[in-house]
């Protein structure tokens, strides 16, 4: 498979516990960017990073949420001391830069995503 | 700041036509549609450019006004496989910037 691949699928954690995500983008995209959706809501804006800089960060994403890309391949999304509202599925999305004259959009592939639940 | 869609729900039959909203109250460098079937992952469907250039689906057609900065996506002869959950995303400064998505339009299409 060489989608977008994100791990694990499921978490099921009690509050105030610290879960991480994983993602495996496409091997030659060199953006990843991570969204947060909830039920009914479209994809959140977390973070993006291109190469192993993070670019962007949302104003809305608090201090317990941190992500990495160390090697620019896999990126990690850590949230400490979990909370209900953190319920959500995580999705996480990779591309190349787009080019404008070319075939290459610049669109996002998303994997399946990362369903956290916080009891 | 997120777009803004329109309506929130369609439903029609198959075969029907229909036309989904995306406006922005600041300047758009670019416009993304998605569909999102339920338990999957969003998926690609049409991205319009400043300027008119546009790619895409070639079953869905997408159109991008630049003076009201708004785009709308066509769905013609609607099959049952066009129902999801519609979201556009935009970038306003340009390709670098992030991409922010609306709410979405769920969109129903029965036999």
């Amino acid at each position: 498979d060489t989608g977008v691949s994100q791990n694990p699928r499921h978490k099921i954690t009690k509050r105030g516990q610290n879960v991480t995500f994983r993602c495996d983008p496409i091997s030659e995209h060199n953006r990843l960017y991570w969204y947060r959706q909830t039920l009914g809501q479209g994809p959140e804006f977390l973070t993006y990073f291109q190469n192993e800089a993070q670019l962007e960060k949302s104003r809305l994403l608090s201090d317990r949420f941190s992500a990495e890309r160390p090697k620019g391949s896999f990126s990690t999304l850590e949230i400490q001391r979990t909370e209900q509202g953190d319920s959500a599925m995580y999705l996480c999305a990779s591309s190349s830069p787009p080019a404008s004259g070319g075939l290459n959009t610049g669109e996002l592939f998303f994997g399946e995503g990362s369903r956290l639940t916080v009891l | 700041q997120q777009p803004v869609q329109s309506p929130q729900a369609v439903i029609l039959r198959e075969g029907e036509d229909a036309v989904i909203n995306c406006s922005s109250s600041k300047a758009l460098y670019s416009v993304h549609w998605y569909r999102q079937k339920h338990g999957e992952a969003p998926v690609f469907l049409m991205i319009l450019l400043k300027g008119g250039e546009q790619k895409g689906h070639d079953k869905i057609s997408a159109s991008f006004n630049e003076k009201k900065q708004q785009s709308s996506l066509y769905l013609t002869a609607s099959q049952l496989s066009y129902s999801g959950t519609y979201f556009c995303g935009s970038r306003k400064t340009g390709a670098n910037s992030k991409l922010t998505f609306g709410k979405g339009i769920t969109l129903s299409v029965r036999p």
